[in-house]
């Protein structure tokens, strides 16, 4: 089946601290994923993205790694601060289709 | 810098009415798609629209649901008649292509289902 699953449904971090944030996904096939961040009554925003030929992107204090042989999609977060605070969520697109498949997400907590 | 609009914010109605979600997508964008988030679920696929006509539909869409295209800047979601469990964030996104690009979503309508 295809699915996309959260470790850690509560991420609590020091303010400066570098956050990790871990997906797994079932789908060996996908080949895009995508790292949103939702903040409480707005839609999910874009953060970063990654294909299934990379296994590393940097954005602006933010990284994703992909490691496809055991499936797992990590969103780093480098010097958290406060406006970090919301859920993260993951998505992988299923090959030769348009939807997003999402995972639970994970809730960011960043500690004054 | 663009970004995916919905109207209202917010829409309260009684079960078995008619609701109609509007959505105004980044203006260079070809490809629709509206999701759902029951309140503390994920994000779920509703269906995605190209060219005029829908692309792919998940089990979720069925015969109540309707997406439309009216004019050159609006996609609209329409519930026929409204059950409880349709109660949830609804977000319109647009994309440029295809599954391997980015979807930016608007901020989503919260129907509440009485």
């Amino acid at each position: 089946g295809e699915s996309v699953g959260l470790h850690l449904p509560t991420l609590s971090v020091q303010e400066g601290d570098n956050s990790i944030i871990n997906c797994a996904y079932s789908n060996s096939a996908s080949d895009y994923f995508i790292w949103y961040k939702q903040e409480s009554g707005k839609g999910p925003q874009f953060i970063i993205d990654i294909r299934s030929n990379m296994d590393k992107r940097q954005g602006q204090r933010v990284t994703v790694l992909l490691n496809k042989t055991v499936k797992h999609l990590s969103l780093q977060i480098a010097a958290t601060q406060p406006g970090d605070s919301a859920v993260y969520f993951c998505a992988e697109t299923d090959p030769g289709t348009y939807k997003y498949i999402f995972g639970t997400g994970t809730r960011l907590k960043v500690l004054a | 810098e663009p970004e995916v609009t919905q109207t209202p914010s917010h829409q309260v109605t009684q079960m078995g009415q008619e609701v109609i979600l509007r959505c105004v997508p980044i203006s260079n964008h070809l490809y629709f798609y509206w999701y759902r988030q029951i309140l503390g679920q994920k994000v779920e696929f509703l269906v995605s629209f190209y060219n005029n006509e829908i692309s792919e539909k998940s089990e979720i869409f069925d015969d109540q649901f309707s997406v439309e295209r009216p004019d050159g800047s609006n996609f609209t979601l329409k519930i026929r008649s409204t059950k409880l469990e349709d109660s949830a964030m609804y977000f319109c996104a647009s994309g440029r292509g295809t599954s391997t690009d980015t979807q930016y979503f608007g901020p989503g309508t919260r129907l509440t289902v009485l």
